[in-house]
């Protein structure tokens, strides 16, 4: 079946190490998204790529880092700089131009803790 | 910066109540969006709007994209329970910028 695939669900983290969440799609999209959810807020962009090789920072890249070197992946690294890394991430995909003519659409998400 | 206020922040309902819910900003945008996450998942998209007035109804949901550009509702019929979870409205400014509302938590009281 075509999806987005992120995982681990669930991840810890003891503070001061970087962790790397999944995200994969077999839906041939060029573009790809990392948002971040806190509760009671709305998502917030960190990084997206609308094409291979290339990303930008988004509203809140700082503490995290992104690598593009497959159409189908974008991994995200939280890194030890993130002040306050425990939130729920969610990674998206899109055909491209979203949301002017396309969908995207959403992974379940990783809840990163750290403890 | 932009911002988005969705409201109600929470609602408490019935099965089989009316639902109505909307956003407001002082800017204009270009795209509405609205999505429903179920607890520990990713959000799925309801109803896109793409023009000013328009009206668009999908099952027993039904959204508009307000005349002025700065609004957005979204109503639900006759509730049921696999309505509950979290509603977010969300728009596109210039573009290729979107930013979501801080979403609407409906409960529905046995």
């Amino acid at each position: 079946d075509g999806g987005i695939t992120q995982s681990p669900k669930y991840l810890f983290r003891k503070e001061g190490q970087n962790v790397t969440l999944s995200c994969e799609q077999n839906l041939n999209h060029d573009a790809m998204y990392w948002y971040r959810q806190d509760p009671g807020q709305g998502l917030r962009l960190i990084y997206y790529s609308q094409i291979v090789n290339d990303f930008q920072k988004g509203d809140i890249a700082e503490g995290y880092s992104v690598s593009r070197e497959k159409k189908e992946s974008f991994p995200l690294t939280v890194t030890s700089a993130q002040k306050n890394p425990t939130a729920f991430y969610l990674c998206a995909s899109s055909i491209g131009g979203w949301p002017r003519n396309t969908e995207a659409f959403f992974g379940q998400g990783t809840r990163l803790t750290v403890v | 910066g932009q911002q988005l206020n969705q409201s109600p922040q929470s609602m408490f309902i019935q099965e089989g109540e009316d639902v109505s819910m909307n956003c407001t900003s002082s800017s204009i945008f270009n795209t509405w969006l609205w999505y429903k996450q179920d607890p520990g998942e990713g959000p799925v998209l309801l109803i896109a709007l793409y023009k000013a007035g328009e009206l668009t109804s999908n099952g027993r949901l039904t959204a508009q994209f307000g005349i002025t550009r700065k609004d957005s509702f979204l109503n639900i019929s006759a509730s049921i329970p696999s309505d509950v979870g979290i509603y977010f409205c969300a728009g596109l400014y210039l573009v290729d910028k979107i930013i979501f509302g801080k979403g609407t938590r409906l409960h529905i009281l046995p």
